[in-house]
């Protein structure tokens, strides 16, 4: 069984810039977790997507958006690229809306802003 | 507004030198506690859920408790392949949020 898959594995992007990280959640799981690590501060809960919708989504600010598509993968955006926007960009996937197991994770896109 | 704690940050242990990890949480609707093992420059890997406290739970050298406002990660006699950073996640009615980790550094 295939595990969570993210692309691309390093993104290098200016400042102003916008960027796309995509993922590809396990086969039957229905929810997507996107979470943030900058070096220090450890994993931000960035969004949540169930079933194609949005069900919650963390203390970011609204460039960070994304969407969750009918074959469950999910794309994340930033817009206007900052410094700080610099980390690895974990997406984690589930089955269900419910917690009956694990969150597994794929292996992270590492955004630089340079 | 929910939190997660762990402590210690970061922690030396001689190998054979057992020791335990804290995660301290304040959650609202708390479904499940999570723990996770992280390697450098990878995505987290699972190792527990814990669902309702007085739950126990254990691999290999790893166990794992959970009271209403604390869990705790025993490692005993811990290798040094057990060298990594643990993640601990309590789970919310709304979100699944992730303490700093504790960075686990065994030496041979």
């Amino acid at each position: 069984e295939a595990g969570v898959t993210q692309s691309p594995t390093h993104l290098i992007k200016t400042r102003g810039q916008q960027a796309t990280l995509r993922c590809s959640p396990i086969s039957g799981h229905t929810s997507v977790y996107w979470y943030q690590q900058a070096l220090g501060l450890g994993l931000q809960f960035l969004l949540w997507y169930d079933e194609g919708e949005e069900r919650n989504r963390g203390n970011f600010p609204p460039r960070f958006s994304g969407r969750q598509f009918p074959n469950y993968s999910s794309e994340l955006n930033v817009n206007a690229l900052e410094l700080e926007d610099s980390a690895l960009y974990l997406c984690a996937s589930i089955r269900g809306a419910s917690t009956t197991g694990e969150l597994f994770f794929g292996e992270g896109s590492r955004l630089t802003v340079l | 507004e929910d939190q997660v704690t762990q402590s210690p940050e970061a922690l030396r242990l001689q190998e054979g030198e057992s020791s335990s990890l804290n995660c301290s949480y304040t959650v609202s609707g708390l479904r499940g506690l999570f723990w996770y093992r992280q390697d450098p420059g990878k995505g987290p890997e699972f190792l527990f859920t814990l669902y309702s406290a007085g739950e126990e739970k254990e691999k290999e050298r790893l166990k794992a408790t959970l009271t209403k406002k604390e869990s705790f990660l025993h490692i005993t006699a811990p290798k040094p392949e057990d060298s990594a950073t643990y993640l601990c996640a309590p789970e919310g009615h709304d979100k699944i949020i992730f303490g700093k980790g504790t960075r686990l550094h065994i030496l041979p």
